[in-house]
C-alpha cells in the first residue's frame, strides 16, 4: 500500500497567491526528500530534511519537517508561473537501505 | 560528466514483445533504480540495486527484469510486454546505499505498449 500519503493531488492559484502541499507518513522517516517535476520532464531534487522539527528555506520555498519524524510539508510565498509542475516528497525508512517511497505528488497550476 | 543516461526515450512495442530500457550512471554510484509514473500515481519502485550484483524488488516487480554487472549499467528488461507497461520509465541513481541520498533521475523513456 501507499507508504506516503500527498495531499492535494492538484492545486490550481492565481498567481501571486500561496500554495501549500502536505506529506504524511504512517511510520518515522529518517529523512525526507522533496522533488520537483515540470511538465513533461524528470523529478529534479530539492532538498533534503534530515533532523526533527527542521525548517530549511529556499528563496520563496519553506520546507518543514515534522516533530515526530512522520511528516512534511513545501510552503511556496507568492507563486508565479515558473512554479508549475508536480512536487513530490520521498520519504526514507533507514531500514530499507535507501529505499525512497515517494507520495503520489501535488500539481501546481499557476494561473497568471 | 552526462548524469544519468535512459535509452531509449521513446518506443512502441508490440503485446508480447521483449526489449531492454538501457540506463547508464558516470557518477560512482552504488544505488540505482528504476520508477515508473502513471498518471496519478507518482513514482513507484520497479526494482532496485545497492551495489554491482545485489538487486531487489521494488513495489511493481512483475513483469520486468534487471541485473547489475557493473557498478555504471542497470538495465530494465521486459519480458513479454503488456499493454498495462504503457508507462514513463525513470532510471536514478544515488550515492549513499543506506541512506538514500539524493536521487538524480535520468530524462525518461516514454514507452507504449499496443
Amino acid at each position: 500500500g501507499q507508504q506516503v500519503m500527498q495531499i492535494p493531488q492538484y492545486q490550481h492559484v492565481q498567481e501571486g497567491e500561496d500554495f501549500t502541499t502536505y506529506c504524511n507518513s504512517s511510520t518515522t522517516l529518517s529523512n525526507i526528500q522533496w522533488y520537483k517535476q515540470r511538465p513533461g520532464g524528470h523529478p529534479v531534487f530539492l532538498i533534503q530534511l534530515v533532523k526533527s522539527g527542521e525548517v530549511k528555506k529556499q528563496k520563496r520555498l519553506t520546507f518543514q519537517f515534522g516533530e515526530a519524524k512522520k511528516n512534511s510539508s513545501l510552503h511556496i510565498t507568492a507563486t508565479q508561473t515558473t512554479d508549475v509542475g508536480t512536487y513530490f516528497c520521498a520519504g526514507n525508512r533507514g531500514s530499507t537501505l535507501g529505499r525512497l517511497y515517494f507520495g503520489r505528488g501535488t500539481q501546481l497550476t499557476v494561473w497568471p | 560528466n552526462a548524469g544519468v543516461t535512459q535509452t531509449p526515450k521513446f518506443q512502441v512495442l508490440k503485446t508480447g514483445q521483449s526489449m531492454t530500457l538501457q540506463c547508464a550512471q558516470d557518477m560512482n554510484h552504488e544505488y540505482m533504480s528504476w520508477y515508473r509514473q502513471d498518471p496519478g500515481m507518482g513514482l513507484r519502485l520497479i526494482h532496485y540495486s545497492v551495489g554491482a550484483g545485489i538487486t531487489d524488488q521494488g513495489e511493481v516487480p512483475n513483469g520486468y527484469n534487471v541485473s547489475r554487472s557493473t557498478t555504471e549499467d542497470f538495465p530494465l528488461r521486459l519480458l513479454s510486454a503488456a499493454p498495462s507497461q504503457t508507462s514513463v520509465y525513470f532510471c536514478a541513481s544515488s550515492y549513499d546505499k543506506y541512506s538514500g541520498n539524493t536521487i538524480y533521475f535520468g530524462e525518461g523513456s516514454w514507452l507504449t505498449v499496443v
